[in-house]
């Protein structure tokens, strides 16, 4: 069974450029949040997307913005880099009529140069 | 505002030296609190969830433990393969979603 999947792993971009990480959730999960961990820190809510609707949104600009599929997959954006958005991206998924129980991936490393 | 804060920071054992980590967390109401083990470079790994003060779970050697105001992760003779970041998150009564804020961690390191 597999698990949470994010790709890629490992990006580096140049600031101000565009950004698009991607997620498949769990099987059998259909809500899918995305947190921004900085070095050292603990992760930091984004936003969670369930039935292809943005449901709640953390203290994170508008370059964030995000997308769900029918198939319950995810991509997370972000435009105009800063280097303050290098980090490791975590995505997690979760059952919406269970609402805990979330399993993470493994992030995708952003680095900002 | 709602606020998880851990201690401390960094914790160094030696194999076999038992101890505690802590989170606090002030919340207007809880629905659960999580823990979590983060190795380098990975994604937080679901270890307990805790409802209600006065609740306790056990894996290994890891047993959770919760009150109105904290929880504690105790951590008996420890082996080098704990040694991990570990998170500890809340999630609120109100939330409609199950957003989790998170603490900043402590991070373990048990020598043999």
């Amino acid at each position: 069974d597999a698990g949470v999947t994010q790709s890629p792993t490992h990006l580096i971009k140049t600031r101000g450029q565009q950004v698009t990480l991607r997620c498949s959730p769990k099987s059998g999960h259909d809500t899918v949040s995305w947190y921004q961990q900085a070095l050292g820190q603990g992760p930091q809510f984004i936003f969670q997307y369930y039935e292809e609707e943005e449901r709640q949104r953390g203290n994170f600009p508008d370059r964030f913005s995000g997308h769900q599929f029918p198939n319950y997959s995810s991509e997370l954006n972000v435009n105009a880099l800063l280097l303050g958005d290098s980090a490791l991206y975590l995505c997690a998924s979760s059952s919406f009529s269970v609402n805990y129980g979330y399993t993470f991936g493994s992030g995708t490393r952003l680095t900002v140069v | 505002e709602d606020q998880v804060t851990q201690s401390p920071e960094a914790l160094r054992l030696q194999e076999g030296e038992s101890s505690s980590l802590n989170c606090s967390y002030t919340v207007s109401g809880l629905r659960g609190l999580f823990w979590y083990r983060q190795d380098p470079g990975k994604g937080p790994e679901f270890l307990f969830t805790l409802y209600s003060a006065g609740e306790e779970k056990e894996k290994e050697r890891l047993k959770a433990t919760l009150t109105k105001k904290e929880s504690f992760l105790h951590i008996t003779a420890p082996k080098p393969e704990d040694s991990a970041t570990y998170l500890c998150a809340v999630q609120k009564a109100s939330s409609n979603t199950g957003k989790l804020i998170f603490g900043q961690g402590t991070t373990l390191q048990v020598k043999p």
